[in-house]
Formats: C-alpha cells, sequence, structure tokens
C-alpha cells in the first residue's frame, strides 16, 4: 500500500513570505501529526488532526497552523516566514493504536 | 516537564553489538519508542515498549526498560553498515494520539 506522501519534498521561501505543505496519510488512516526537525531542536511537536479536529498542540507560535480534510489529508501553513523556520517538516499517519507511519518530509529553506 | 536525552554518537565495529541509551523525565509515559532515521528518510519505527514491559526482543533488537531509573536501551546484535543511522528514543502518554516526545537521536556508525 502506498505510505505517507509529502509535497513538496523541498521548498525555498523568503523571509515574510507564508507556505503551505501538503500531507496525504496511508489510505484509513485518520490521524495526521507534523514535526519540525532541525539540527539545533531536533524533532519537535506541532500539531495533530483526527477526523478533521485537532487533538494536540506543540508548543509553537501562531504563525504555524494546520487543518485537516474529510480525506484525512492535511496541510499545515506557516504564516510571515523567519529564517529559524528552515526545517525539515515531518508528517505521520496512523490507524487507532497501530504504528505511526511518518513520510519522507518537505525541507523548507527560507532564505 | 517533558525531557529525553541520548548521547549524540556511538561508533562500532561491524559484528560488535550496539547499546544506544536514553533517559526520559516523564513517569506517566505509556510507551516508549525506537525509531531510526537513514539520510534523506522519514522515520521508521524499529520497536516500542509498554511502560509495565522490562524487556521485549525482536530478532536483532531488545529493549530494556528500566522505569524506576526512567533508562531505556535499544541493543543491536550483529551490527551491519546498513545499521548507520540515527536513532531516535521516543516517549507518549497514550497509544491514540501521535503526540511524541523525542530525544536529539544518536548517531550510529558502523565501521568496517
Amino acid at each position: 500500500k502506498a505510505g505517507v506522501t509529502q509535497t513538496p519534498r523541498y521548498l525555498i521561501k523568503t523571509r515574510g513570505q507564508q507556505v503551505t505543505l501538503s500531507c496525504s496519510p496511508i489510505s484509513g488512516h485518520r490521524s495526521v501529526s507534523w514535526y519540525q526537525q532541525t539540527p539545533g531542536q531536533g524533532l519537535q511537536f506541532l500539531f495533530e488532526y483526527f477526523s478533521e479536529t485537532q487533538r494536540n498542540k506543540g508548543n509553537f507560535p501562531g504563525r504555524f497552523s494546520g487543518r485537516q480534510f474529510s480525506n484525512s489529508r492535511s496541510e499545515m501553513n506557516v504564516s510571515t516566514l523567519e529564517l529559524g523556520d528552515s526545517a525539515l517538516y515531518l508528517c505521520a499517519s496512523k490507524i487507532g493504536t497501530g504504528e505511526a507511519f511518518f513520510g519522507q518530509g518537505t525541507r523548507l529553506t527560507v532564505v | 516537564g517533558e525531557d529525553v536525552e541520548q548521547s549524540l554518537f556511538l561508533s562500532v565495529r561491524e559484528g560488535d553489538s550496539s547499546v544506544i541509551n536514553c533517559t526520559y523525565t516523564d513517569s506517566s509515559s505509556t510507551y516508549l519508542y525506537w525509531y531510526k532515521q537513514e539520510p534523506g528518510a522519514g522515520l521508521q519505527l524499529l520497536t516500542y515498549i509498554f511502560s509495565n514491559m522490562d524487556m521485549k526482543q525482536d530478532q536483532r533488537l531488545t529493549v530494556l526498560l528500566n522505569k524506576k531509573d526512567k533508562h531505556l536501551s535499544l541493543r543491536i546484535a550483529d551490527t551491519q553498515t546498513g545499521d548507520s543511522a540515527i536513532y531516535f528514543c521516543a516517549e507518549s502518554f497514550d497509544n491514540y494520539g501521535q503526540n511524541f516526545v523525542f530525544g536529539p537521536g544518536t548517531r550510529l556508525s558502523v565501521l568496517p
């Protein structure tokens, strides 16, 4: 079966711009979570969506937002980009108590 | 607060055993996980252990949990060059959510 698909794989944006990242979970998985991975801070939880509702939220500013659609696909948005937002953004999907499967990530570079 | 710590680097010779250690601070964690990340890839779940277990073995992997000391270890037997990767320890507080707290990762280098 197809894995978790994140698009785009690479992105370059300018400070002040906004960006939208997409995550298509494994078919049947209704839980989608997002993580930011940087060399300095490591892997940090952003938020989790389940059935179009945000179930958990990490400690990130309001510039980071997300949503989930009825088909479980999720998007995350970062507004007013800062240099420090450069990171690998990982998405994971899960069903019930099963394993969380991660996508390959979107590498965002802010210049 | 939640905090997970790991040593950052480990080098072993091919064929030897590798032991990667992790300590965590939140005793309310329910599940503890080991993930592997290869260059350019996402995270791959290697194994996990419930907090009420002491040990779990899965082929070359052995996980030991000392709940009193909040210490988790991953032993890889007969380490191969393909095991070279970053290994993350993570804790979660329920098995339905995905709110994992990850350690900084241990970069394992396997020398021929």
